[in-house]
């Protein structure tokens, strides 16, 4: 079967440095990509590996290993509106696209 | 630039009520289309991708049913609502039929079956 494993909840301080981690098991493999979707509202793209590294956008950052089926995110100098949802999908060939059920973060003070 | 509105934004229905949910996407033409459902601590599930206008894919037999009459236009219906169809359904628009496109939501409709 496929199967996206991401924990269910994370706590980090404002200002620390919090990494999602994320396992996958899918029979193609098309792309992985990370969401990020507040309480009550549609995901948004936060960012694509296709390749093997990491990709650093801003204060966050994605790592991909496709021989491991491992992704992390990163966030770093978390603020308080990084309090979300975390979501990992991976891009499984043709239409198909298969979510996590998502990380929710908490930022405290 | 592209932009996609679904609606409404939220509803009660009885149960064995009918349903529509309509999403139109704009600044863009010929995009993939897709209709998800969220349940509450669950991944987002897709339910139905359309490629082009009268073309619908379904993933998971329900009493579901979507439709595309118009090239940017995607309507999410059902004649006779359950309980177990509550939930956070979401319009959404790729361009090109690759799984490997980012994934644009619409705002999201939630609906809780009474």
């Amino acid at each position: 079967g496929q199967n996206i494993d991401q924990p269910t909840e994370m706590t980090a301080t404002e200002g620390a440095i919090v990494q999602i981690n994320c396992t996958y098991q899918t029979s193609g493999f098309n792309g992985l990509f990370w969401y990020q979707q507040h309480a009550g509202e549609a995901p948004t793209f936060l960012s694509y590996n296709v390749l093997d590294g990491l990709e650093e956008k801003g204060r966050f950052s994605s790592f991909l290993s496709r021989s491991k089926g491992y992704s992390y995110l990163l966030l770093k100098e978390l603020q308080m509106k990084d309090s979300a949802s975390y979501l990992c999908a991976v891009g499984t060939g043709g239409f198909k696209t298969i979510f996590g059920a998502g990380t929710r973060l908490f930022v405290k003070a | 630039s592209q932009t996609i509105h679904q609606w409404p934004a939220t509803l009660v229905q009885p149960v064995g009520s009918p349903l529509s949910l309509e999403c139109t996407v704009e600044g863009t033409s010929n995009p993939n289309l897709y209709w998800y459902r969220q349940a509450a601590g669950r991944g987002l599930q897709l339910l139905f991708y359309s490629v082009g206008i009268g073309q619908i894919s379904s993933e998971v037999p329900q009493n579901l049913s979507a439709s595309r009459p118009q090239d940017r236009q995607f309507i999410l219906s059902s004649k006779k609502l359950l309980l177990s169809d509550s939930g956070f359904y979401l319009c959404a628009w790729t361009e090109g039929a690759n799984s490997g496109n980012t994934i644009y939501f619409g705002e999201g409709s939630w609906l809780t079956v009474v």
